[in-house]
């Protein structure tokens, strides 16, 4: 079974462009669920969707959105990007609900802001 | 909401030794605990969880204990060898259905 993908790997983008990530999860899941990761702050929960519709949310300004497609396959995208917003973000599938069943994460995209 | 403290941020032990890292959360309401391993430039993967109507679990040389009362969870590694070094989250599910994450661990295993 094909674990979850992230593309791209690395990214670097100027500050103040946008960017779009993808992740395809493990065929049969439908719950993905998005994170970033820093050195100082670890993981932080950007948003959970389940079957196209978003089921939970972290504390992330309004610039961090995702979606979910029929497919279950997910992409976030993050406008206006900060320098803050340099980090790893990872992609996880679940089954279902990630907050009750075994999450399996993608390698993440390194994101660099300039 | 939900808050889940873990420590140390960083433990040495001798490799054979054991490994002891303990999480506290605030939700009474948390029902299910997974402890995630993450080796670098890889992804988290799950080693263990624990369920609040468990008191222990233990999968060969990992086990979690849970105190519901004390709203407190520690993951055990015994006979540690160097492939277990790694950083180490813990994470809780509070009563929204969201998983709160530890700051994580950092274990280094010296030869």
């Amino acid at each position: 079974k094909a674990g979850v993908t992230q593309t791209p790997r690395y990214l670097i983008k100027t500050r103040g462009q946008q960017v779009t990530l993808s992740c395809s999860p493990i065929s049969g899941h439908r719950s993905v669920s998005w994170y970033q990761q820093t050195p100082g702050q670890g993981l932080q929960f950007l948003f959970e969707y389940f079957s196209e519709t978003q089921r939970n949310k972290g504390n992330f300004p309004g610039r961090f959105s995702g979606r979910q497609f029929s497919n279950s396959r997910s992409e976030m995208n993050v406008s206006t990007l900060e320098l803050g917003d340099s980090a790893l973000y990872l992609c996880a599938s679940s089954w279902d609900r990630a907050a009750s069943y075994e999450q399996y994460f993608g390698p993440g995209t390194r994101l660099t802001v300039t | 909401g939900e808050n889940v403290e873990q420590h140390p941020s960083t433990l040495s032990v001798q490799e054979g030794d054991s490994a002891v890292i303990k999480c506290t959360y605030s939700d009474s309401a948390s029902n299910y605990f997974p402890w995630y391993k993450q080796e670098l430039g890889k992804g988290p993967q799950l080693i263990i969880d624990i369920r609040s109507n468990v008191g222990e679990k233990k999968d060969q040389r990992i086990a979690v204990t849970l105190n519901k009362t004390a709203k407190h969870f520690s993951l055990h590694i015994t006979e540690t060898q160097p492939e277990d070094s790694a950083v180490y989250f813990c994470a809780a599910k509070d009563s929204n259905y969201q998983l709160i994450w530890g700051a994580g661990t950092k274990l280094i295993i010296k030869p």
